[in-house]
């Protein structure tokens, strides 16, 4: 079945360092790949996606690019805030189905 | 987008009760999806609601346990039953929304944070 796999964390970065969580994915057929975000005390919210191979989603400043060869999907962030500080998931989906969450990472950033 | 609103935001519930998770759409969907986040984990999919027909379970769970309703196009409920401490969790609810299926995302309430004392 379909599965992704996180690095683990916590990640704990100076404010303005450079951010890189890797996500890498199992799936059948053509997934659309997606990164989540959960700030302290608040819902999940989509931080950005990507439908098909060589896209690349981005979103207040977060990068990620679909990679098929190497069934990549890591997210990238030039200079990382504090208010950036959160648990970040990513995710799948094939088809109507639900989406598949990798086990989540959270970043602390420290002023 | 959509907006998702679930009931209740939290509750601390005696072991051996049950509670009951609403979750309301503004928008008519097929699909809804009940999950699960263990503290400190991700999220974990209980089942899949479609409007008419029986809920879908995930290999782990059952209806028993975790009976849904799904009466009409907005709205769905979720029973925790027969409540145990390991059953402390955020349960989500979650719909699709589409455009071209294959670049749905979804959409996720705000979560209730159950604890079973």
């Amino acid at each position: 079945g379909d599965s992704v796999t996180q690095m683990e964390g916590p990640v704990t970065l100076s404010e303005e360092a450079f951010l890189t969580i890797n996500c890498t994915y199992t799936a059948t057929g053509y997934p659309s790949l997606f990164w989540y975000v959960q700030y302290p005390g608040e819902g999940l919210q989509l931080l950005l996606k990507a439908t098909k191979a060589d896209d690349k989603g981005s979103n207040k400043g977060f990068e990620a690019t679909y990679r098929k060869e190497t069934t990549s999907f890591h997210l990238e962030k030039g200079s990382v805030q504090v208010s950036d500080s959160a648990v970040y998931f990513c995710a799948l989906r094939t088809g109507r189905r639900a989406l598949t969450f990798g086990s989540g990472t959270r970043l602390q950033v420290q002023p | 987008s959509a907006v998702i609103s679930q009931k209740p935001s939290r509750d601390i519930c005696q072991r051996g009760t049950s509670l009951t998770i609403q979750c309301q759409v503004d928008s008519q969907v097929t699909m809804m999806f009940w999950y699960r986040q263990q503290p400190g984990q991700s999220l974990t999919l209980i089942a899949t609601a479609n409007q008419g027909s029986e809920a879908t379970y995930e290999s782990g769970f059952v209806i028993d346990k975790f009976p849904i309703s799904r009466p009409n196009l907005t709205f769905s409920t979720l029973t925790v039953s027969n409540m145990s401490p390991e059953d402390s969790s955020i349960y989500l609810c979650s719909v699709p929304i589409t455009g071209n299926i294959m670049n749905t995302e979804a959409f996720f309430g705000q979560g209730t944070r159950l604890t079973v004392v």
